[in-house]
């Protein structure tokens, strides 16, 4: 079945750098991918749509320049963290809609876990 | 996206059925009602759904009132991977890519106990 992979699963890094998280989609395509935040304890957040070959639309509060979203093909997005500080720590998920099916299901990503020290 | 209440946690045995309640008082005509699960440290999961009639799929039923302002989900037979927190969400049903953000609230957190 449809799939969505994220990559890195989990990462650690040190306050100041830049951070990539990729989100393909397998055995599909998407022109659209969505990315969520998810801090400890709490619901998912939307942050971003991704939208293949144009820019992405970002929610409310959410900085474009510290969040990059590239997403050059029909199957991978990437976010990019720049510059990362101890409050960017959080769990990033992404994903991605089916089939363009009307009312269908998404599948999201596994999630990747940033820790920034 | 329109507005579902849930209740913040709910307790199972194993082995027994289980059904998580929605509220949905705001829903409109073309809303189609999604069920998703997240475990400990993993992405959402789809689990069902549906928008008028009710639903059953491998993983649960789906069932929705005649005015379609609540739903619940059901769990024939709760198993300890069950254990998770379900989000009951409202999707509209346009086309276009916008119509498939999704709005989480805080979901109900299941205990499903041995």
């Amino acid at each position: 079945g449809a799939v969505v992979s994220q990559h890195p699963s989990w990462v650690i890094c040190k306050s100041g750098t830049s951070v990539k998280i990729e989100c393909r989609s397998l055995d599909f395509q998407a022109t659209t991918m969505f990315w969520y935040r998810q801090f400890p304890k709490q619901s998912l957040m939307l942050m971003a749509t991704s939208n293949e070959g144009s820019k992405a639309t970002y929610e409310q509060g959410v900085e474009k320049d510290k969040f990059l979203i590239n997403h050059a093909s029909l199957t991978l997005s990437t976010l990019t963290v720049t510059s990362a500080h101890p409050e960017d720590s959080s769990f990033y998920i992404c994903t991605a809609p089916w089939g363009g099916r009307l009312g269908g299901e998404l599948f999201f990503g596994e999630g990747s876990r940033l820790t920034v020290l | 996206d329109a507005k579902t209440t849930q209740p913040n946690s709910m307790e199972s045995n194993e082995e027994e059925p289980v059904h998580l309640p929605c509220n949905h008082s705001t829903i409109s005509g073309t809303d189609y009602i999604h069920w998703y699960r997240q475990l400990p440290s993993q992405g959402p999961e789809y689990v069902i759904h549906g928008l008028t009639s009710n639903v059953n799929n491998r993983m649960a039923s789906l069932a929705i009132a005649e005015d379609r302002k609540s739903s619940t989900l059901i769990l024939h037979r709760a198993t300890l991977r069950d254990a998770a927190v379900y989000y009951c969400i409202l999707r509209g049903s346009n086309s276009g890519g916008s119509n498939y953000k999704l709005t989480f609230g805080k979901g109900t957190l299941l205990t499903v106990n041995p």
